[in-house]
């Protein structure tokens, strides 16, 4: 599993509040990635990390923010959660340079009520 | 921009049986191309990865992929099906960015169901 660690597992809150998952790696890695999986739609990337403070968007940013501070940890932050967002949250890292070898967290389920 | 289909959503297999798994992608070079698997209520596994060179690449678990230029495809294929082989199969294609990491396109995945 790479030492990837997602939090919460599961949670589900209401419309409107602020919600953060975080993803914590225990091996140093440069890249990581933020997706959300919702059926027929595959992953699509929210944010992702190319270093300590250098984040940039993906597909479907809207909505969302990310913060990395150091390099085991990159949060995603829902800074007012709609229920479109109800879906489940992956984290990733990139072992290896270029090639892209992904390994991902065990995911998060969010339930936007 | 660069897109992943994969054509079936759900595909019904018996144990035993073969399995291809269908794969399209559109992107103006020669694609990093990738195959991922998760089982139910986990994250994703890479079976096999195709960077350039044997069109034909293995991969765990014995699959294999070829990759067909002409066709624009990265079709994933088992002889020989398990029930343990039941799981969502994601395609997925990377698209290099300059300094700054290395994200991959999903596929909206294919269903695979193992009938006894």
């Amino acid at each position: 599993d790479a030492g990837i660690t997602q939090s919460p597992r599961h949670k589900v809150t209401e419309t409107g509040t602020p919600v953060t998952l975080r993803c914590h790696q225990t091996e140093n890695h440069r890249y990581m990635y933020w997706y959300r999986q919702d059926p027929g739609h595959g992953l699509r990337l929210i944010h992702y990390s190319y270093g300590v403070k250098d984040t940039d968007k993906g597909e479907v940013s809207d909505g969302y923010s990310v913060s990395r501070s150091k390099t085991e940890d990159f949060l995603l932050t829902l800074e007012s959660a709609t229920s479109s967002q109800t879906s489940v949250y992956f984290c990733a890292i990139s072992v290896g340079g270029a090639g892209e070898k992904l390994f991902f967290g065990s995911g998060t389920q969010l339930s936007v009520l | 921009a660069q897109s992943v289909t994969q054509p079936d959503i759900h595909i019904t297999v018996s144990e035993g049986a073969s399995l291809e798994l269908r794969c399209n992608y559109s992107y103006g070079a020669t694609p990093y191309l990738f195959w991922y698997v998760q089982s139910p209520g986990q994250g994703l596994q890479l079976l096999l990865k195709y960077f350039s060179g044997d069109t034909l690449v293995q991969g765990i678990k014995g699959f294999e992929a070829e990759f067909k230029r002409s066709q624009s495809s990265f079709n994933l294929r088992k002889p020989s099906v398990h029930w343990s082989d039941a799981a969502e199969y994601f395609c997925a294609v990377v698209l290099l960015l300059k300094a700054a990491g290395n994200k991959l396109t999903f596929g909206g995945g294919t269903r695979v169901l193992v009938k006894p």
